[in-house]
């Protein structure tokens, strides 16, 4: 049973291009995330959704736009692809009612951009 | 804002080594803290967590104690193994922001 689930796993693409990376989970939560890890294994938090509600939106440039059309699924679209975002973009879901809000992550997807 | 810093890796252990790596954090509240696990082409894993100063989570023979007068949250086991290897994150949720602060990770090694 899968938790939370991102697809593709790897994803290489051309710069300039635009490019989508769906998230899923089946755990009930009603918050998802999205982060990103960069080459050095630097993770930070770029956006959160509650109910399909943007909550928290990271200083990232405006060609990420996350999309929940319900709550088990956040998606991220990226417009112009650039090097630099080139890195390994983890989705994550927790339970608002948690205290400890224990996060679950997705396997992860790879993106490079040639 | 808030922030977590951990120790510089790699860290290189032979096995049944004892192993601490470092954390410590500046919050502007009464944050939980966590650490999470990364082994090779994987996502992250929650390792423990502790909510409260002086909780201690535990899981795995891993222990860390939530120290509020140090602002720390070490992690720590007696004796790693080989299949412990992969890159641990400290983190850290502060009250009222769901979004988790990680450090920057600590690569962990160890040798039959």
């Amino acid at each position: 049973d899968t938790a939370v689930s991102q697809t593709p796993k790897y994803l290489v693409t051309q710069m300039g291009n635009d490019k989508s990376i769906k998230c899923e989970q089946n755990l009930g939560h009603d918050t998802m995330y999205w982060y990103k890890q960069d080459s050095k294994k630097f993770l930070k938090i770029m956006f959160s959704y509650n109910n399909k509600e943007l909550i928290i939106n990271e200083t990232v440039p405006n060609r990420f736009s996350p999309k929940s059309p319900d709550k088990a699924h956040l998606n991220l679209h990226i417009n112009s692809l650039e090097l630099g975002d080139s890195a390994v973009y983890f989705c994550a879901s927790s339970s608002r009612g948690s205290l400890d809000n224990e996060q679950f992550f997705g396997p992860g997807t790879r993106l490079t951009v040639l | 804002g808030n922030s977590v810093t951990q120790m510089e890796g790699p860290v290189t252990l032979s096995e049944e080594a004892f192993l601490t790596i470092n954390c410590t954090y500046t919050a502007t509240g009464y944050p939980s803290l966590f650490w999470y696990v990364q082994y090779p082409g994987e996502g992250l894993q929650l390792l423990l967590k502790a909510t409260k100063a002086d909780d201690k989570g535990s899981n795995k023979g891993f222990e860390a104690t939530y120290r509020k007068e140090t602002t720390s949250f070490h992690l720590e086991k007696g004796s790693v193994q080989v299949s412990d290897s992969a890159v641990y994150f400290c983190a850290l949720r502060d009250t009222g922001r769901r979004a988790l602060t990680f450090g920057s990770g600590t690569r962990l090694q160890v040798q039959p």
